[in-house]
């Protein structure tokens, strides 16, 4: 597809188990991120990477996050030990230059929304 | 009780008026500035941005002005649309840095 891929774009978990949310930037953008959405907010900054390695991880919470990009394409996101405060959505965004090309378009996800009961 | 961050400031036009939504920012340090269009249910969209050596840029139906002096940063939709309804989010970023900041997020709702 032309846009960046998210899945799965609905997620409900239970409180304690492991989850894995999945981002196909588009094709050729070496910059991704990951955000945090919740109800109401504006998205709120996790990881950057750069190829395939993580540029900036200031942003997780906890050392329960995770993410991996080990190709420099697909990334993912892992979250251990689920809490119902990881309830979110979970956004992802490309780039084709790093940290910004001179168009400036940081090309987000729609998501995926993570339940954790 | 009370959900906290369910309260987005809200702004309600006519279709046909002009929109004009306000941010503020408070990092001094950043040079870069975006603003966002995100509908229910979509990832944020891109509309518009900004330099700080610039304090106003004009696209399509949309400006955004720039006043560093007060750290206030506004977009303004020409003839607003009923599809323009959405949350709109200014975001900024320093050269240095690699991260877009969000902020609150405004309402728009857009009667036809």
């Amino acid at each position: 597809g032309a846009g960046v891929s998210q899945t799965p774009s609905n997620k409900v978990t239970e409180k304690g188990k492991y989850v894995e949310l999945r981002c196909d930037p588009i094709s050729g953008h070496t910059a991704l991120y990951w955000y945090r959405q919740s109800l109401g907010q504006g998205p709120e900054f996790l990881i950057y990477f750069q190829g395939t390695g993580a540029a900036d991880d200031s942003g997780l919470p906890n050392d329960r996050f995770f993410a991996v990009r080990p190709e420099g394409s697909v990334s993912t996101l892992k979250i251990q030990r689920t809490e119902r405060g990881d309830s979110a959505v979970y956004l992802c965004a490309s780039s084709i230059l790093a940290p910004w090309s001179s168009t400036g378009e940081l090309f987000f996800g729609e998501g995926s929304r993570l339940t954790v009961l | 009780g009370e959900s906290v961050g369910l309260h987005l400031p809200t702004l309600s036009v006519q279709e046909g008026d002009n929109s004009i939504i306000n941010c503020a920012y408070s990092n001094s340090a950043s040079d870069y500035f975006i603003w966002y269009k995100q509908e229910s249910g979509k990832g944020p969209q891109f509309i518009i941005d900004i330099r700080s050596n610039m304090d106003k840029r004009q696209g399509q139906r949309v400006t955004v002005l720039l006043n560093k002096t007060v750290k206030h940063l506004s977009l303004q939709i020409a003839a607003t649309q009923p599809g323009d309804s959405a949350v709109y989010f200014c975001a900024e970023k320093e050269t240095s840095g690699s991260r877009l900041t969000f902020g609150e997020g405004t309402q728009l709702t857009v009667n036809p």
